[in-house]
């Protein structure tokens, strides 16, 4: 592994559904993300974890939910999907500092029917 | 509210320079970062402004005034792989990365 990566790339889901989207990091970064991107939108950020064992809300947290139980893995989970989480979704990680630059995972393209 | 603006779409011709500008109102600054996003894939890191003025790295420059709340993103001798969305986002107070709708860049021949 190099960086950041994500599983799956694609998925089609029935509404109703709980669906997982994994993310890895083997930077060793401390803080980690999860953004939503829309048409015409600028990504937003869904929840971040400063640190493992913690974890915060975002600008669109509802409906999803996260955990940071070891410092590589962030996944997000959608409970009951609806079709308003179509989206294409990034996970990122940056080192410590707030000011530190922020890379991405090559994403996840979420369709909700 | 807090607010970025961008140009949602540029067009320019390979070989030339174009600006593209970004203005923001955010509650406080801790700095503004460039990123480039072509399409179907991941945004990857351009450049970090935390101070007044303009940062060169090779065909790309970034400008920016805290005083106007200002940044702007230089790109010079286009290239059509310089086709792409490019992505204005600031750090507020809190240390929240705030993003623009990014803007499109379309190179023609």
């Amino acid at each position: 592994i190099a960086g950041i990566t994500q599983a799956p790339t694609s998925q089609i889901l029935a509404a109703g559904r709980r669906m997982t989207l994994r993310c890895t990091q083997d930077m060793r970064h401390n803080a980690m993300y999860w953004y939503r991107q829309d048409l015409g939108l600028g990504l937003r950020l869904i929840h971040y974890s400063n640190t493992a064992g913690t974890t915060g809300k975002g600008e669109v947290p509802d409906g999803y939910s996260v955990s940071r139980a070891n410092t590589d893995d962030f996944p997000l989970t959608l409970a009951s999907a609806v079709p308003s989480q179509t989206s294409v979704y990034f996970c990122a990680s940056s080192g410590t500092g707030h000011t530190d630059t922020q890379y991405f995972g090559p994403g996840t393209r979420l369709t909700v029917l | 509210g807090q607010n970025i603006d961008q140009p949602t779409e540029m067009t320019a011709t390979e070989g030339a320079i174009v600006q593209i500008n970004c203005t923001y109102q955010t509650s406080g600054f801790n700095g503004l970062f460039w990123y480039q996003q072509h399409a179907g894939e991941a945004p990857t890191f351009l450049s970090y402004n935390v101070l007044d003025g303009l940062e060169e790295k090779g065909r790309f420059s970034s400008f920016l005034s805290r005083s106007k709340g200002y940044s702007y993103l230089l790109l010079k001798e286009l290239q059509m792989k310089d086709s792409a969305s490019y992505l204005c986002a600031v750090i507020d107070s809190n240390y929240q990365l705030i993003w623009g709708a990014g803007t499109k860049l379309i190179i023609k021949p």
